[in-house]
């Protein structure tokens, strides 16, 4: 079955650290992947996403995400972590046919001044 | 601007009631799409609409309903036979929903208790 796993329930860090959220598909081909946040009792906002070409993509707040077919991953990356960061962030995968996304768990950021 | 507005914000039901949560766009989208929230589950899919007077069932549909009477209006209602309602509740839409870049855009969410 189709899923989208995100291994890190909770992640702490320290402002001005750099920051990295895990991101494994499970898939039969390669997938249509997003990130998302989330702020408290908000809607989500899309970072980033990723449908082909090049395997880094750059999003929005200084993110970006690597997609690595080899390890079915697409893990979100940010060098230096702002206190405004703390979020809930969401993965997502989405095959071909209609636009039904995926989610994973999330992973709920916080951040240490 | 255009947006997804969603109303109300916090809404409260006695057990046995229906209620009716409203989701507007004004993105000219065709896809519409409610989902679920609940703590450590992320997102799973209620009902979507690919065009007006269409939808189809997602995952979760039992002890939902759901009509699309204009492209801009996707209004869910929470029946009495949904066992455990509360929860988060966010709409989206796209602006198709074939393949290709269809990005959803998610409006605020309704947060729904049951007492």
């Amino acid at each position: 079955a189709q899923s989208v796993t995100q291994p890190d329930i909770h992640i702490t860090v320290s402002e001005g650290a750099s920051l990295e959220l895990r991101c494994n598909y499970s898939y039969g081909a390669t997938p249509y992947l997003f990130w998302y946040v989330q702020s408290p009792g908000q809607g989500l906002q899309l970072l980033l996403k990723y449908f082909s070409g090049d395997t880094l993509v750059q999003g929005i707040k200084g993110f970006e995400a690597e997609f690595k077919r080899s390890q079915s991953s697409f893990n979100l990356r940010k060098p230096s972590v702002h206190w405004s960061d703390a979020a809930e962030y969401f993965c997502a995968a989405r095959s071909g046919g209609y636009n039904k996304l995926i989610f994973g768990a999330g992973t709920r950021l916080a951040v240490h001044p | 601007d255009g947006g997804i507005t969603q109303s109300p914000k916090y809404l409260f039901r006695k057990e046995g009631q229906n209620v009716t949560l409203s989701c507007e766009q004004n993105l000219n989208h065709d896809a519409m799409y409610w989902y679920r929230q609940d703590p450590g589950q992320g997102l799973r899919l209620i009902y979507y609409s690919q065009i007006v007077n269409d939808f189809q069932k997602g995952d979760i549909a039992e002890g939902y309903s759901v009509s699309r009477e204009k492209k801009e209006s996707f209004p869910l209602t929470v029946t009495s036979a949904q066992k455990n309602p509360t929860a988060f509740y966010l709409c989206a839409s796209s602006i198709g929903s074939g393949v290709g870049d269809n990005e959803q855009f998610f409006g605020p969410g309704t947060r729904l208790t049951v007492l």
